[in-house]
């Protein structure tokens, strides 16, 4: 069954500090992959999304991510987090071959960033 | 802004009472969607919709109901409440490439629903 792996639960991190939160999946075909983020309170919008060309993405805020697609992995990064990134983050990938073509999401990370 | 709203925002009721929760969209999309939100167990997809009448089980469907009779129009319905259901509600509607959904979803503010 396909899966979306976020490793990291719960991130603490200071201001100025590098980020990057994992994010792995399993599905055999092409995918199309997808950061979202939550802050405080509010509802999901898209930060980044990969569909095709360039391996790097990047997205609002200061984000990118990078597929790996041998590794099946689209880890998010930031090379120094605000106090404002203190968010939800989740990972979502959707298969685009066959009968599953679900959009699939991970269980989040929680950033805290603490000034 | 996607054009999507919700209704109603917050609501307390009773266990065993029907409750509707409304999504709205502005923007003719065809592909809606119902989530709830909890700790622990992220996004959870309750049912979706691909069209007028066209309506499909997500992965948590049991207890809920959904009727989509205007394109613009996505209704959520809890037949009779359990305090399991206590929740956030959030719809979502999906931009579309070669008449299926991409995944790049838009989503409504939330309605936060407590069943007591």
């Amino acid at each position: 069954a396909q899966s979306v792996s976020q490793h990291n639960h719960h991130v603490i991190l200071s201001e100025a500090a590098s980020l990057e939160l994992g994010c792995n999946y399993s599905y055999g075909g092409t995918v199309n992959l997808f950061w979202y983020v939550q802050y405080p309170g509010q509802h999901l919008q898209l930060l980044l999304k990969y569909f095709s060309g360039d391996p790097l993405v990047k997205g609002i805020k200061g984000f990118e991510a990078e597929f790996i697609k041998s590794k099946f992995s689209f880890n998010l990064r930031k090379p120094s987090v605000q106090w404002s990134d203190t968010a939800e983050y989740f990972c979502a990938v959707k298969g685009l071959a066959g009968n599953n073509r679900k959009l699939i999401w991970g269980l989040g990370t929680s950033l805290a960033v603490n000034p | 802004d996607a054009g999507i709203t919700q209704s109603p925002r917050h609501k307390v009721t009773e266990t065993g009472t029907p409750v509707t929760l409304r999504c709205h969209q502005t923007e003719n999309h065809r592909y809606m969607y119902w989530y709830r939100q909890d700790p622990g167990h992220g996004l959870r997809l309750i049912h979706y919709s691909y069209g007028v009448k066209d309506t499909d089980k997500g992965e948590v469907s049991d207890g809920y109901s959904v009727s989509r009779s205007k394109t613009e129009d996505f209704l959520l319905t809890l037949e009779s409440a359990t305090s399991s259901q206590t929740s956030v509600y959030f719809c979502a509607i999906s931009e579309t490439e070669r008449g299926a959904g991409t995944g790049e979803l838009f989503f409504g503010e939330g309605s936060r629903l407590t069943v007591l």
